[in-house]
This record gives C-alpha cells, structure tokens and sequence, in this order.
C-alpha cells in the first residue's frame, strides 16, 4: 500500500463547478504539500499545512490529522484549474531516522468550458 | 529574482554517455533537492543537500552524483546513462530553518536515454 493515495486519479468537470481533490496518508506527518503541475510541467507549490484549514483565492486546502486526511477544494472551476494535483507528506521522524517527504502520484484535472 | 533555474529543458543521450544537470537558486534557500517523476509514480527522490557542503542520498540514488557546489548550486550527474534513467528530472529547494517552508521547482528537465 502506498504510504500516499489520492482519489480521484481522473477527473473531468465543467467550468464553475466545485471540485474536490482527496489525499489519504498512512503514516504520521509533520506537514502536508498540494503542488500543482500544469501540462507544461512546471510545478507550483499551492499549500502547506499541519493543521485545519487554509484559503488561496478559490483554492481551500483542509486536513484532518487524526482522520489522516486532507482535500483540495476548487471553487468556480475554470479551464486554467486544468493541472495535475499532488499531495506530499513530510513524515515524521522514526527513532535515529530523518524526515522524508512522499509524494501522491497525482490527480490529473480537467476544467471543460 | 528568477526562484529556481534548472539547466537544460532538454537532453537526448545514447547509453553510455555522461551528462550534468544544472540547478541553482538565488532564494538563499539551505535544502535542495532532486527529484524525478515518472509516467505512473510519484517524484522520487534521488539526492538532496540539508546545506552547503552536505549531500545525502534518497529514495532512488543509484547511477547518479551530486555536487553542492556553494548554497546557490546543486548539480546532478550521470556518469554512464541508462535506458532506466529516462525520466523528467525536478530540481527544488526550501528554507529548511522555517520547518514548514513551501518548496520551490524548476521547469524541469526531460531527458532520454537511447
């Protein structure tokens, strides 16, 4: 099982809908990414978080840490949105260990007009 | 302030053949890293630097080298490239002393090894 798992792995929506994006961890996080990688290839960092809930524009990132779970929310999709979504976890420290970060394959979103 | 600038965006190579990737940034970031996505995967990490002068390896360091050249410059090297070492390979870095500290990408470069 993949330590990170993101559902849907596809997903086709209209302009203005809302969108949500689903990351599940299986292990203990210190922080949790969502990047955004457009067709192009370059990648952007959208959110960080550890805990509750955090706001861009008509992006909202949410995470529940004992659920082990976090969304991304799109507001008022739009063609623009179209990227693929990844979900990173920074996992804690194991005993004598270091941090690591592990990465979702992705959610590839497409926004129609 | 250009962020992260990963040098080249393309590069075909024949088995064998050696090459460096080239990545610097001026965010006078401590960590940066290298990592390579492919078709199906999550990035993976190869190497990365906590801060000048130290490298480490990561998930998949096999076939590869890197230098922290000063705190602006992390390179990657493939001495004799493989088939298996055709990828997209990411740059990125991150101020690791704000321990929650977004990290910043390349464009990325796709290289293809016949």
């Amino acid at each position: 099982k993949n330590e990170v798992e993101q559902s849907p792995q596809n997903l086709t929506a209209q302009e203005g809908e809302f969108i949500t994006i689903n990351c599940s961890y299986s292990v203990g996080i210190s922080a949790l990414h969502w990047l955004q990688q457009h067709p192009g290839g370059g990648i952007v960092s959208l959110f960080m978080l550890s805990s509750g809930k955090k706001k861009h524009g008509r992006l909202i990132a949410t995470i529940n840490i004992q659920e082990k779970h976090s969304s991304l929310h799109i507001t008022a999709s739009h063609p623009r949105d179209s990227a693929v979504y990844i979900c990173a976890v920074r996992s804690q420290k194991p005993e004598g260990g270091s941090e690591k970060l592990v990465f979702g394959k992705g959610m590839k979103l497409t926004v129609n007009p | 302030n250009a962020g992260v600038t990963q040098t080249p965006k393309f590069q075909v190579l024949k088995t064998g053949q050696s090459m460096t990737l080239q990545c610097a940034q001026d965010m006078n970031h401590n960590s940066m890293y290298w990592y390579r996505q492919d078709p199906g995967m999550g990035l993976r990490l190869i190497y990365y630097s906590a801060s000048e002068g130290t490298t480490d390896k990561g998930e998949v360091p096999n076939g590869y080298n890197v230098s922290r050249l000063n705190k602006r410059e992390f390179s990657l090297r493939l001495e004799s490239a493989a088939p298996s070492q055709t990828s997209v390979y990411f740059c990125a870095s991150k101020i690791e002393a704000a321990r929650l500290g977004k990290l910043f990408f390349g464009s990325g470069t796709q290289l293809s090894v016949l």
